[in-house]
């Protein structure tokens, strides 16, 4: 248990499909990230949010939207998404955005199927 | 980015140790050297992390070459819930986010 709460674990959504992915920390922390991780590649950064301030956009298309209400939460809304979208949804927060001296804490992810 | 190799895949025998190599001959003098890993169906979880001096947690050690230009994570005992890949990455001036690699692949045979 790393304190950082994902739900769903699973999904699958037809392409004509609005959902939204949650993410949940009580750690006390200001930063938080959203990555991807398709099958058989490396982790890709998303977006991050500081003080709940997107200071970062990975050039992620707009069917991917995030949303930042307050430090504990996370959400990353998802409409009109492609095949190729299927994937791991990784949440994750840290103390300070950027802080090189610092942990991330990921959460377990939800696996995302798009039909 | 800084940049950082690993062998693709390990194995290990349960309760023996294990040395995780990782070389990073780019380093630059503000970049921390982190390792975290990912047991199958999880998140990444953090392992341990340093700069210049070996550093040791519960979970393993991080030696790392004087020159920095490479490291090595030790697990000390090998468990079969070690199984999971490693990943090294460099983390500091060079570039603001955690940006992971392929990893080494750990497999632990009982």
């Amino acid at each position: 248990e790393t304190g950082v709460t994902q739900t769903p674990r699973h999904l699958v959504m037809g392409m004509t499909n609005k959902k939204s992915l949650k993410c949940e920390q009580h750690l006390g922390h200001n930063a938080m990230y959203w990555y991807k991780q398709s099958a058989k590649k490396p982790l890709e950064l998303m977006f991050v949010y500081s003080l709940e301030e997107r200071v970062e956009n990975n050039s992620v298309p707009s069917r991917f939207s995030p949303e930042c209400p307050n430090s504990s939460h996370l959400f990353l809304h998802l409409h009109t998404l492609q095949p190729e979208d299927s994937a791991l949804y990784l949440c994750a927060s840290s103390l300070v955005k950027f802080a090189t001296n610092e942990k991330l804490f990921f959460g377990s992810g939800t696996q995302l199927s798009v039909l | 980015d800084a940049k950082t190799t690993q062998p693709n895949s390990m194995e290990s025998n349960e309760e023996e140790p294990v040395h995780l190599p990782c070389n990073h001959s780019t380093i630059s003098g503000t970049d921390y050297i982190h390792w975290y890993r990912q047991l199958p169906s999880q998140g990444p979880e953090y392992v341990i992390h340093g700069l210049t001096s070996n550093v040791n947690n519960r979970m393993a050690s991080l030696a790392i070459a004087e020159d920095r230009k490479s490291s090595t994570l030790i697990l000390h005992r090998a468990t079969l819930r070690d199984a999971a890949v490693y990943y090294c990455i460099l983390w500091g001036g060079s570039q603001g986010n955690l940006i992971f690699g392929k990893g080494t692949k750990l497999s632990v045979k009982p």
